[in-house]
């Protein structure tokens, strides 16, 4: 299976900072990555397929790129609704993995 | 609006059975791949297995080959997960998730239902 590493597994950041995730995959996986952001108690919110397209209704602040085996979440400006989980999930092949997370936290 | 539904969850005994279910609404069910995902407490997410269109494929994590067993009923608008000879391990929120694309990613989730496997 391929795996997914997330770093960091967690960040403090303030209102209005430029923040990035990354997720590197155990082998290539072309753009078939995802990524997903998890509030507690609730459902993750799909922002970007395809490594870089943005889902509909996420917000512009949202960018992903990356191909191959290194991805990047990008949020460009953080807002107070942005602090969550983020997770990265691939699609290339079966079993779909994703990364264990990174934990986004008001500094 | 699409609304997913997630049922079936509860107490059950190393070894045991449950059926979850998941009621689809606000969109055309039987056009769309249909997944299973789990969340075992304070942990990650973990892809479960998904079903095509018509039930004519279907996928399955390593971990529950053999036990689980997904299905589909496009004319009530529902997705299945049979769950046989579960294990502690097993425990989690289950989500049932759309896939929009058949890529798969999946873009609605339900709220989840929790199995907890214990004695």
């Amino acid at each position: 299976a391929i795996q997914l590493t997330q770093s960091p597994s967690s960040l403090s950041a303030s209102i209005g900072d430029r923040v990035t995730i990354t997720c590197r995959a155990s082998q290539g996986i072309a753009s078939a990555l995802a990524w997903y952001q998890q509030k507690p108690g609730k459902a993750p919110n799909l922002l970007i397929y395809d490594a870089s397209s943005l889902e509909s209704g996420v917000p512009s602040r949202f960018s992903g790129s990356g191909s191959g085996t290194d991805f990047t979440l990008t949020i460009s400006s953080l807002q107070p609704e942005d602090f969550a989980t983020y997770y990265c999930q691939h699609f290339n092949s079966y079993p779909i993995t994703f990364g264990q997370g990174t934990r986004l936290e008001i500094k | 609006e699409v609304q997913l539904v997630e049922s079936g969850g509860g107490l059950v005994q190393p070894g045991g059975s449950l059926r979850l279910s998941c009621a689809a609404s606000g969109f055309t069910f039987s056009r769309y791949w249909m997944n299973w995902i789990r969340q075992a407490p304070g942990k990650g997410l973990e892809w479960v297995a998904n079903i095509q269109q018509g039930g004519s494929a279907k996928n399955y994590v390593d971990s529950v080959k053999g036990r689980f067993t997904i299905s589909r009923d496009d004319a009530k608008n529902s997705l299945y997960l049979q769950m046989n000879s579960l294990r502690a391990e097993d425990t989690a929120v289950y989500y049932c998730a759309r896939d929009p694309r058949g890529a798969p990613n999946f873009d609605y989730w339900g709220q989840g239902t929790l199995v907890t496997v214990s004695s």
